[in-house]
């Protein structure tokens, strides 16, 4: 069974700044089945990427992903106001895994 | 418009049932699989089950198999998880989660959520 590892827990960075967030896996992830969601307090958690590095339909081209095998990255290029929430990765694979989560909060 | 909205958490005892409702609209239901994902408080993520659109196949996380079900009734655009020995760590919001199209894959749309508090 494969364990998601984020990091780091919480993001501390300025509006306007990049910010880089990791997700890495147990085992190497076959055909990069790893999507990024991003979860506002509240709310309905967002599909960001799929497939390691395709946007959903209607997301900003500020967000990005990229990786393969075992270690995975969502880039927020200018971070905006509404982007100071929480980030989940997951591996839909057989048995679906999520990572812990990464806050990224205001500085 | 996609949308999901779930129903049916409450306050419940250990022990107890509990039977959740997502009804959806907006696409053709049983073209697609749909999950349960559970929040515990302070917590992360947490797939609990998937039903594929037919509802022939049905998949469950280890710590509910046995005693969570999923369904789903095509006619009525909704799934159900009927939660039997419901235990303290079950408390929760449970959301459900539209798959993109089958079983293995990522959720593209989710509902609001449905708090359920195991407590006595």
């Amino acid at each position: 069974e494969i364990v998601l590892t984020q990091s780091p827990g919480t993001l501390s960075l300025s509006p306007g700044e990049r910010a880089t967030l990791s997700c890495r896996a147990s085992q190497s992830i076959s055909n990069n089945y790893l999507a990024w969601y991003q979860h506002k307090p509240g709310q309905a958690p967002r599909l960001l990427i799929y497939d390691a590095s395709i946007r959903a339909t209607g997301v900003p081209d500020r967000f990005s992903g990229s990786g393969s095998g075992t270690d995975f990255t969502l880039t927020i290029s200018r971070l905006e106001p509404e982007d100071f929430v929480v980030y989940y990765c997951h591996h839909y694979g057989s048995t679906p895994k999520f990572g812990q989560g990464t806050k990224v909060e205001i500085k | 418009e996609v949308q999901l909205l779930e129903s049916g958490g409450g306050l419940v005892q250990p022990g107890g049932s509990l039977r959740l409702s997502c009804v959806v609209s907006g696409f053709t239901f049983n073209n697609y699989a749909m999950n349960w994902v559970r929040q515990a408080p302070g917590k992360g993520l947490d797939w609990v089950s998937v039903i594929s659109g037919s509802g022939g196949n049905t998949y469950y996380a280890a710590s509910v198999k046995g005693r969570f079900t999923i369904s789903r009734d095509n006619s009525k655009n909704t799934v159900y998880l009927q939660m039997n020995s419901l235990r303290a760590e079950d408390t929760a919001v449970y959301y459900c989660a539209k798959s993109r199209r089958y079983v293995a894959e990522f959720f593209d749309y989710w509902g609001q959520g449905t708090l359920v508090t195991v407590s006595s």
